[in-house]
């Protein structure tokens, strides 16, 4: 099993340009979402999808956009990327309606953005 | 206000040195979780706990439900220690996550 994996690694962008973050788990998790983390804050809830067809906003949604077509995928949208969006992105994934429940994080996107 | 408070921020131990990390948290939680990300590194699950207590080698997580508080211990530490440490609660069916700031912790050889 591959767990959770993410593309890029690392990406610079301009002001204004768009892009996709991909994110891909392969253990049949229904629970799947998008973290940034920046220095000082705790990771922060972008966009979350409890199943294939369902998406819903989290903490900071502005600006991203997701969907959710295969419970396997979960790419994470910049529409027009903004230096406030330099950030460090994790996917996680889940199994969903279970009380206790670890998640499963893939190993980051460093974004910057000039 | 963070649901999840973390202390201290940053910590450096001596190598051998006995570790506390301490997390409160304000809300209602189904599990506790401790999480560990090296630096540049993903994150990964050290623990998930409800109550009580557990251990992996020299790693010990505690929680006191009442007093909304939680401990990770790092017994003997060792360099391969250093990391951020971050404190994490699960609510209602467990999907709901709220992450404390982290713990940055530096064994010194």
């Amino acid at each position: 099993n591959a767990g959770v994996t993410q593309t890029p690694k690392f990406q610079v962008l301009k002001t204004g340009q768009s892009m996709t973050l991909q994110c891909a788990q392969d253990m049949n998790h229904e629970y799947m979402s998008w973290y940034r983390q920046d220095p000082g804050m705790g990771l922060r809830l972008i966009h979350y999808s409890v199943g294939a067809g369902i998406t819903d906003q989290g903490e900071v949604p502005n600006g991203y956009n997701v969907s959710r077509s295969t419970t396997e995928d979960f790419p994470l949208r910049l529409l027009s990327a903004a230096p406030s969006q330099t950030s460090v992105y994790f996917c996680a994934s889940s199994r969903a309606g279970r009380i206790y429940n670890e998640q499963f994080f893939g190993p980051g996107t460093r974004l910057t953005v000039l | 206000k963070n649901e999840v408070e973390q202390s201290p921020q940053n910590l450096t131990a001596q190598e051998g040195e006995f570790i506390t990390i301490n997390c409160s948290y304000s809300v209602g939680i189904s599990a506790l979780h401790w999480l560990q990300q090296h630096p540049g590194g993903g994150i990964v699950s050290l623990f998930m706990l409800s109550s009580g207590k557990k251990k992996h080698g020299r790693l010990i997580a505690t929680i006191n439900i009442q007093e909304k508080h939680s401990s990770l211990h790092i017994t003997a530490s060792h360099p391969r220690d250093s990391a951020v440490y971050i404190c994490a609660v699960s609510r209602g069916t467990g999907n709901q996550f709220y992450f404390g700031t982290g713990t940055s912790l530096t064994v010194i050889p």
